[in-house]
């Protein structure tokens, strides 16, 4: 089945640096690459998601890139600020369901 | 707020008891999702209803039984509980059970001792 990878588990960033985030799934048959952002206490929140018809997609500071060759797509966030810390997710689908990632803790100081 | 909201929101229990999670979304969606998040573990994925008809089943313990009476509500029905099974339970729904955004609800901390 479906396998999704995810690194690193945590990162920690100084206030105003960039942040990457990158997945590798297995499967080629997947289209649909969606990150999450879980904070303490809440549901884990869409941030932003990208289809398999283009390979990059941005809002704001944030900005996810699919690589479909090498089957791996990144999240970066710029210009962190401490309320981008958070756990992240990233997932892919497969038969009609999401499969999540591990999850990569973010630790922004200020 | 995502529009799905979950109670109660935090949960202990005995292995003998039995007790039920809700789940309802306000989003108008026709698909809702029960997942299972433990520490340093990826999402799980439990159970899936689409149109109020359970379409998916992952190998979920016989002591988990979901219910879905309509598009709206998703409960989770819980007996004779291992200690294993705390761990923190969301529900989600998505505008059908198709590879669609899905938004999740804040979870129910499910303690058992």
């Amino acid at each position: 089945g479906e396998n999704v990878e995810q690194h690193p588990s945590t990162l920690s960033v100084q206030e105003g640096d960039s942040a990457v985030i990158k997945c590798t799934y297995s499967d080629s048959a997947s289209n649909y690459f969606p990150w999450y952002k879980q904070e303490l206490g809440k549901g884990p929140q869409l941030i932003i998601d990208i289809r398999s018809n283009v390979g990059e997609k941005k809002d704001q500071r944030i900005a996810v890139t699919l690589n479909k060759t090498a089957k791996h797509f990144s999240l970066h966030i710029t210009e962190t600020q401490p309320e981008d810390s958070a756990v992240y997710f990233c997932a892919t689908d497969n038969t009609d369901k999401l499969i999540f990632g591990t999850g990569t803790r973010l630790q922004v100081f200020p | 707020e995502t529009g799905v909201t979950q109670t109660p929101r935090h949960l202990v229990m005995g292995m003998t008891n039995k007790k039920s999670l809700k789940c309802e979304q306000h989003l108008g969606h026709n698909a809702m999702y029960w997942y299972k998040q433990s520490a340093k573990k990826p999402l799980e994925l439990m159970f899936v209803y689409n149109f109020k008809e359970q379409t998916e089943n992952n190998s979920v313990p016989s002591r988990f039984s979901p219910e879905c009476p309509n598009s709206s509500h998703l409960f989770l029905h819980l007996h004779t509980l291992q200690p294993e099974d705390s761990a923190l339970y969301l529900c989600a729904s998505s505008q059908d059970g198709r590879r669609e955004t899905q938004y999740f609800g804040p979870g129910t901390r499910l303690l058992v001792l």
